[in-house]
Formats: C-alpha cells, sequence, structure tokens
C-alpha cells in the first residue's frame, strides 16, 4: 500500500464552523506533513510530524490546529477560517532518512470557506 | 531557510522536442532534491529524484543533474509527448525532512 488517503475530498465551511481534514497512511512512515497549496502556486509546508511530535510549525495561524493521533493518523482541526484559507490542503508521508526521501502525497482536501 | 529559485516559469515545446528546467538552492545542508509533476487538479506525484552523493541520475526519458558546488540540479525531459505537459516543481530538503518547493514551470508539449 503506497497510499495516502485524505477525507473529504472537498469541504465547504462557513467562518463560523469547525471541521477536521483527515490523513492516513500505512506505509510506516514517521513523518507526516501538511501542505497548503493555492492555485498556480507551489505546495506551501504548514507542518512537520516526527514520530507523532510536532517538530515543524511554519507559523501557522492558530485557527489552524493539527494532531497525530498515531503513527498513521494526521488530522488538521479547522476553526474560524478566513475566505482567503479556500485552498487544497495536502497530506504528505516519508520515511525517516538522513539521505532525504520521497514524500508521497494525498489527493488533497479542496476547501472553500464561505 | 532554504529559498529554491526555479526557472521558466513556463515552457513551450514541439513534441518530440527537449525540455530542460533548472533550479538553484541556497542551503548547503539540502541533500535530497526531487522533482515533482502535478496535472490540474491532481497531487504533486514524484517523477525522479537524486540525492546529494550522486551528480546525475536518469529513468527512461528523464534525467536530473546536480551541481552541490554551485547548488543547482536540472531537469531534462528528452522526446517530449503531450501527455508530459503538467506544471513541474522541484524542491530541496534538508536534515530536519522540510521539503521546499520552486515555484513551478508550466511545461506545454505541442503536438
Amino acid at each position: 500500500d503506497t497510499e495516502v488517503t485524505q477525507t473529504p475530498k472537498h469541504l465547504v465551511m462557513g467562518m463560523t464552523n469547525k471541521k477536521s481534514l483527515k490523513c492516513e497512511q500505512h506505509m510506516g512512515h514517521r513523518a507526516m506533513y501538511w501542505y497548503k497549496q493555492k492555485a498556480k502556486k507551489p505546495p506551501e509546508l504548514m507542518f512537520v510530524y516526527s514520530y507523532e511530535k510536532l517538530s515543524i510549525n511554519e507559523s501557522v495561524p492558530s485557527r489552524f490546529s493539527p494532531e497525530c493521533p498515531n503513527s498513521s493518523l494526521l488530522n488538521l482541526h479547522l476553526h474560524a477560517l478566513q475566505p482567503e484559507d479556500s485552498a487544497l490542503y495536502l497530506c504528505a508521508s516519508s520515511q525517516h532518512s538522513t539521505g532525504g526521501t520521497e514524500a508521497f502525497f494525498g489527493q488533497g482536501t479542496r476547501l472553500t470557506v464561505v | 531557510g532554504e529559498n529554491v529559485e526555479q526557472h521558466p516559469s513556463t515552457l513551450s515545446v514541439q513534441e518530440g522536442d527537449s525540455a530542460v528546467i533548472k533550479c538553484t538552492y541556497s542551503d548547503s545542508a539540502s541533500n535530497y532534491f526531487p522533482w515533482y509533476k502535478q496535472e490540474l487538479g491532481k497531487r504533486p506525484q514524484l517523477i525522479i529524484d537524486i540525492r546529494s552523493n550522486v551528480g546525475e541520475k536518469k529513468d527512461q526519458r528523464i534525467a536530473v543533474t546536480l551541481n552541490k558546488t554551485a547548488k543547482h540540479f536540472s531537469l531534462h525531459i528528452t522526446e517530449t509527448q503531450p501527455e508530459d505537459s503538467a506544471v513541474y516543481f522541484c524542491a530541496a530538503m534538508g536534515s530536519n525532512y522540510k521539503l521546499t518547493f520552486g515555484k513551478g514551470t508550466l511545461l506545454t508539449v505541442n503536438p
């Protein structure tokens, strides 16, 4: 299984809603990532989890709250988002290796904030 | 932090021609350099990667070269086909597992 699975595929939420994005992988990867991608732009790193611990937070606003309940799951909790937060949210995972390894991306959640 | 520059931003070639995309990076500690292809509405997919202890790597019509001294790496696609049309991203990863992307190149292969 070389898949990273994200749910839901599409999400429309109001600015007062609370929602969660979910990501799952069963490749035994111990590094997991959240990226945000706006149209015609590269993926922009938000968070990195290493062995289920948050290792990088790229100064992301607190209305985005990541969670890594176990080595296979990664969540992104959303609260009080703004319309400019509308984007494709990509989850990725990779092995831990000092030489660097391939990051496998999920198909993404397309989020629209209204 | 790492900064990755990618050129050109758009590239149009005729089917059968070669395409070259170039990237530079700033952090000498970066040691892994993947290239991703992203078709419209789809996820980025790895097409080739290279590690810092290797100067060149080839996989059929795709090759990547790395010059660590100059801190630049390039993607070469030969005998381009219409299905090669997509956005291509270079990236660099350091020891903290942070993957930094270039701004992307929109490649159009005209039949």
